[in-house]
């Protein structure tokens, strides 16, 4: 079945470690987002792709870092991970113009 | 900014049941898109439901309808005939109509299904 997956599923690192995440779809959509979700709050948006191009919410900490090498895959790096960055992060697809979002299971960070 | 407000963070609906989770957003856009996103433990986000502002009609989906009433800008989900696989995180959402799937999220609804 088509979908978008997250790897890993479960991650801990240490303060200050650096850690990556990644997504990978098999709906050869254009669009792909990362959202953090924290503990009883609502998802955010950190930043989306539009195809290659990058774009970056304004309230997005420079921590947070993202990379897309193909359509298929995107990368969340955050280089010195606080404690303040436990959250479980979404990863989401959508083709160009359509407001639905296709998620991923998700990734829970947990930093010691 | 827009803001999206669920003021029941926690629902109980005992099973074949009828229960409504409320939503109020804010905004000053004219063209825009809500939505109502289900999210089981430890599984995906998954789209219940979806309405265009400029639809007068409510959006149905099987046991899933909203009542949409733009002037008071509130978005309300009512689940029918409640089954057990219904239990989840239930989150309103809203994307302005050229924001391309950038979604603004209320904070959720924990809803539980009573056997």
């Amino acid at each position: 079945d088509a979908m978008v997956i997250q790897n890993p599923r479960y991650q801990v690192t240490q303060f200050g470690k650096p850690v990556t995440l990644s997504c990978s779809q098999t709906l050869n959509h254009n669009v792909m987002y990362w959202y953090q979700q924290k503990s009883s709050q609502a998802p955010k948006l950190l930043f989306h792709y539009y195809d290659k191009d990058f774009n970056n919410e304004a309230d997005t900490p420079d921590n947070f870092q993202s990379r897309r090498p193909n359509t298929s895959f995107c990368f969340l790096d955050i280089r010195s991970p606080g404690l303040g960055d436990a959250a479980m992060y979404l990863c989401a697809t959508s083709i160009p113009g359509a407001n639905v979002l296709t998620f991923g299971a998700g990734s829970r960070l947990t930093v010691l | 900014a827009q803001t999206v407000t669920q003021s029941q963070p926690e629902m109980s609906v005992q099973e074949a049941e009828t229960v409504t989770l409320s939503c109020t957003y804010d905004t000053s856009e004219s063209d825009y898109y809500l939505f109502w996103y289900k999210q089981p433990p430890s599984r995906q986000m998954i789209l219940v439901i979806r309405q265009e502002a400029y639809k007068q009609q409510n959006a149905t989906e099987n046991r899933f309808s909203v009542n949409f009433q733009k002037a008071a800008k509130s978005f309300s989900l009512k689940i029918s005939d409640s089954q057990l696989g219904d239990a989840a995180m239930y989150f309103c959402a809203y994307a302005g109509g050229t924001s391309y799937g950038k979604l603004t999220f209320g904070q959720g609804t924990i809803l539980t299904v009573h056997p």
